[in-house]
């Protein structure tokens, strides 16, 4: 079985941290994906990365950015929290073969006061 | 732009009934569509995926149809228990370009009751 896991399931922060959330998958999937999820608007793509030190920007990157240097290890960096940055953090990992089938991890609740 | 909507946005139903949930969208020009699971503060669990060239896939109580030319699919789900109350997403994943991104609907909220 695929597995992603997060670092975190809940975080507080102040405003102005910066603030590192971890995604790591075990199935050496090439494509890593970042969303946020808010109540009426669902699942919104911020970034994703098709290899390692690529990336691309999804439809909601501002006030965020991202490193993956190694296959497995996608980090989305929050260099200055905002409280409009409090949001439940999903990531996500796809293998570009084959079904294109996508696999999340469990969440990362972030709170920033 | 592809736009995936889900209605309802919620459904309550009795234990025991059979149910339908319906995902609608725009571009008909598809990869493929996935059906999730989602319970509540949690990530995301996937149920399903139909490829462009299927008409259903079936897991268990779960069956999954999609209808590309009409841009719909819907999920049913046969004999329904408590432990099914989740939020159900719908995703889609389009064909061509980069194909790497998925578009969501908003979901819906299940409640089983016993």
């Amino acid at each position: 079985d695929v597995k992603v896991t997060q670092s975190s399931r809940y975080l507080v922060k102040r405003t102005g941290e910066k603030v590192f959330l971890e995604c790591v998958q075990d199935m050496d999937h090439e494509n890593m994906f970042w969303y946020r999820q808010d109540p009426g608007l669902g699942l919104r793509l911020i970034y994703f990365s098709y290899d390692v030190k690529m990336k691309e920007k999804g439809d909601i990157p501002e006030g965020y950015s991202v490193s993956r240097e190694k296959k497995e290890r996608f980090s989305l960096i929050l260099e200055s929290a905002s409280t409009n940055q409090t949001s439940m953090y999903l990531c996500a990992s796809l293998w570009a073969g084959g079904a294109h089938e996508q696999y999340f991890g469990p969440g990362t609740r972030l709170t920033v006061t | 732009k592809q736009e995936v909507t889900q209605i309802p946005a919620a459904l309550s139903v009795p234990e025991g009934e059979n149910l339908v949930l319906n995902c609608s969208f725009t571009d008909s020009a598809i990869y493929n569509l996935q059906w999730f699971r989602q319970d509540p503060g949690k990530g995301l669990t996937s149920l399903l995926l139909i490829q462009s060239s299927q008409r259903e896939q079936t897991s268990g109580r779960l069956n999954a149809s999609l209808d590309k030319s009409s841009g719909r699919s819907t999920l049913y789900i046969a004999a329904s228990q408590p432990g099914d109350s989740a939020t159900y997403l719908c995703a889609v994943r389009n064909s061509g370009g980069s194909n790497y991104k998925l578009t969501f609907g908003k979901g819906t909220l299940l409640t089983v009751n016993p």
